[in-house]
């Protein structure tokens, strides 16, 4: 089943400006991971934050997490076109079935030039 | 890096017919290896957990004799959609987690995209 609600479901933003998706789930999680996603491709891994961390970067991307809101979000600063795609968090639970991941419905980002 | 492919990357075929689609890891071996449906739009779902050797484990809700899935040898993982019909129509992407890494490492293939006329 699905855990993840992200919002905001769609964003459009201007290139150059800085795009905040977030990301809550229900149960408790071993780790947080986000990926991307180009129209009718498959998944690229970004980031993974685990649950004893806060804070989290990898180059423009800034990725926080929140246990006691079971939230997260992914920022990304000073936006291109090309990163116009459909960004999704994926959970992994403590003690699940051999590292399964369940995935949020996802934010789709467009980034006009 | 690690890579997994799937093949095909697209079909079509005719309701009733079956189709299987693979998902190889390149160069690394995956003692298990995940499956999921993605609607358009949507998000992915999982649909079966495929370790290498024993039975996939089946999320809820999963028909398990629609969705045949076989991991024989520890690169290649297949799912066979049964007797297709339109609404099987999806996009398939596989996953496989290398033998020895962690278990919250997983690559993704690029997915295989299924029309069912």
């Amino acid at each position: 089943s699905q855990q993840g609600e992200e919002d905001p479901q769609a964003l459009s933003i201007q290139e150059g400006e800085n795009a905040t998706m977030n990301c809550s789930y229900k149960t408790s999680i071993n780790n947080l991971q986000w990926y991307r996603q180009n129209s009718g491709r498959g998944l690229v891994h970004l980031i993974l934050i685990r649950s004893n961390e806060r804070e989290k970067h990898s180059g423009r991307l800034r990725v926080t997490l929140d246990t006691s809101k079971k939230s997260s979000s992914l920022l990304i600063t000073a936006s291109r076109a090309a990163d116009t795609a459909s960004y999704f968090c994926a959970t992994a639970a403590f003690y699940n079935q051999g590292g399964k991941l369940i995935f949020g419905q996802g934010t789709e980002l467009s980034v006009k030039p | 890096g690690a890579v997994v492919s799937q093949h095909p990357s697209w079909v079509i075929c005719k309701s009733g017919t079956s189709v299987k689609i693979e998902c190889r890891s390149l160069d690394f071996q995956a003692t298990t290896m995940f499956w999921y449906r993605q609607f358009p739009k949507k998000s992915l779902m999982l649909m079966a957990t495929s370790n290498e050797g024993s039975k996939a484990t089946y999320e809820q809700g999963v028909e398990k004799d629609k969705f045949l899935i076989n991991h024989a040898s520890l690169t290649l993982s297949t799912l066979t959609v049964t007797s297709a019909h339109p609404e099987d129509s999806s996009f398939y992407i596989c996953s496989a987690r290398p033998a020895d890494s962690p278990r919250d490492t997983q690559y993704f293939g690029p997915g295989t995209r299924l029309t069912v006329l």
